[in-house]
């Protein structure tokens, strides 16, 4: 069963550095999802695309955050610089299309110090 | 009128018993309801789903209820199992726009032997 590819699976780093999270969807789902968990809260959308352009991107800390999807396959979520509060799991998901199922990756769990 | 609210926070229900989690949402524009399951370090999956055009649907213990009147729905698991412990999240999602998902905060359930 085709699953949504995610690494690194935890990431630990120290408040001010650059970290980056990748994504790779299933095969052939054009919308790309990029989530952010809280612990004890559920997944809040940061970004979204469909294939290589950025559809939604309102909840996404635009100082700091940037994500890209280049080729409409893979997927890199960039944080610069790190603060604490940016400790939560980082989810992907994909779906062939907008109004399809989305399918989730295993998330990369980052903690800042 | 973005927020989907969820209750109870957690839930703890013997081992074939009925766990009941509820949710409501304000936004009449919301036609997609679905149910996901995380357990820990993983992402959520996909449990069941439902739209506004029917009032129930089943799929072998899971069921989920919807009150459109009421603006509320809810997973009933028969049978629970210790196997079924884990976060359940309920969500909805639009049908313009960018039809992004809204998560609720989560139910923890725990399903003792």
């Amino acid at each position: 069963e085709a699953e949504v590819a995610q690494s690194p699976r935890y990431k630990i780093t120290e408040k001010s550095q650059a970290v980056a999270f990748w994504c790779d969807p299933i095969s052939g789902h054009a919308t790309l999802y990029w989530y952010r968990q809280i612990l004890g809260q559920g997944p809040e959308l940061l970004v979204q695309f469909q294939d290589e352009s950025v559809v939604d991107d309102s909840q996404l800390p635009k100082d700091r955050f940037s994500a890209e999807r280049l080729k409409g396959v893979d997927s890199t979520l960039k944080i610069q610089p790190a603060e604490l509060g940016d400790s939560a799991m980082y989810l992907c998901a994909s779906s062939l299309d907008r109004q399809e199922t989305q399918y989730f990756g295993p998330g990369t769990r980052l903690l800042v110090l | 009128q973005q927020q989907v609210k969820q209750s109870p926070q957690s839930l703890i229900v013997q081992k074939g018993g009925i766990s009941i989690i509820n949710c409501a949402y304000e936004n009449t524009a919301f036609d997609y309801f679905p149910w996901y399951q995380q357990f820990p370090g993983k992402g959520p999956a996909l449990l069941i789903a439902i739209r506004p055009d029917v009032s129930e649907k089943k799929e072998g213990r899971f069921t989920i209820s919807f009150n459109k009147s009421a603006k509320q729905f809810s997973l009933h698991i028969m049978d629970s199992q210790p196997g079924d412990s884990a976060t359940y999240f309920c969500a909805a999602r639009g049908n313009t726009g960018f039809q992004k998902l809204v998560f609720g905060t989560g139910t923890r359930l725990l399903v003792s032997p």
